[in-house]
């Protein structure tokens, strides 16, 4: 089993339209959780972490499930601009290994 | 806050050449350094990382390796690329342990033919 699942989509979405990703995680001893942006070619960006009560940044509300291990992402009011891969990032015992899902495809459409 | 340059921007080697990727970092001091490589379609895999100058420490066994021969630059090489070389090299930095969030260089696409 991979440490890190992501359902590779493509999510195929309209504008407006609210979409959600999960991502599952092995290692029960994962301390740290990270949602990171990566458009086609370019290098991944950091989206915003996850923390245990679960977190907004405007549109975007990450979620975390220690008990199930995942991790969720929300994306409500989808823009076009928001078509991207999006990856789960996960780090144990805040060490030196950060672990990246093969990240979920998001395509929004007009 | 810190910027990571990385160059060349794509790259195309035979096989059995030589591989000499450089990143540099500026805006900050004794960062940790990595190396990840992207595989089409696949997840980031971290190759090496380093916590100080001289200091490296590999992740994955292969035919590639990395030097710190200054605080805030980052070598990742190979003697002979093999095919299965090919993929995208993104350099990253964190400026220090307490802070996890990761920062990527804008990576090069190496095709190994």
């Amino acid at each position: 089993r991979k440490e890190v699942e992501q359902d590779p989509g493509p999510f195929n979405v309209p504008e407006g339209a609210t979409v959600a990703f999960n991502c599952t995680y092995s290692n029960s001893a994962s301390q740290s959780f990270f949602w990171y942006r990566q458009d086609c070619r370019k290098e991944p960006k950091l989206l915003m972490s996850v923390y245990s009560s679960g977190n907004e940044d405007g549109r975007f509300t990450a979620q975390l499930n220690r008990a199930s291990q995942y991790i969720s992402l929300l994306i409500r009011d989808s823009k076009l601009s928001d078509s991207a891969t999006y990856l789960c990032v996960v780090n144990h015992n805040y060490g030196q290994n950060f672990v990246f899902g093969p990240g979920t495809r998001l395509s929004v459409l007009p | 806050s810190q910027t990571i340059h990385q160059w060349p921007a794509t790259l195309v080697q035979p096989v059995g050449s030589p591989l000499s990727l450089e990143c540099t970092v500026e805006g900050t001091s004794n960062p940790n350094l990595y190396w990840y490589r992207q595989a089409a379609g696949r997840g980031l895999q971290l190759l090496f990382y380093s916590v100080g100058i001289g200091q490296i420490s590999s992740e994955v066994p292969q035919n590639l390796s990395a030097s710190r021969p200054q605080d805030r630059q980052f070598i990742l090489s190979s003697k002979k690329l093999l095919l299965s070389d090919s993929g995208f090299y993104l350099c990253a930095c964190r400026e220090d342990p307490t802070n996890e969030k990761l920062f990527f260089g804008s990576g090069t696409q190496l095709s190994v033919l």
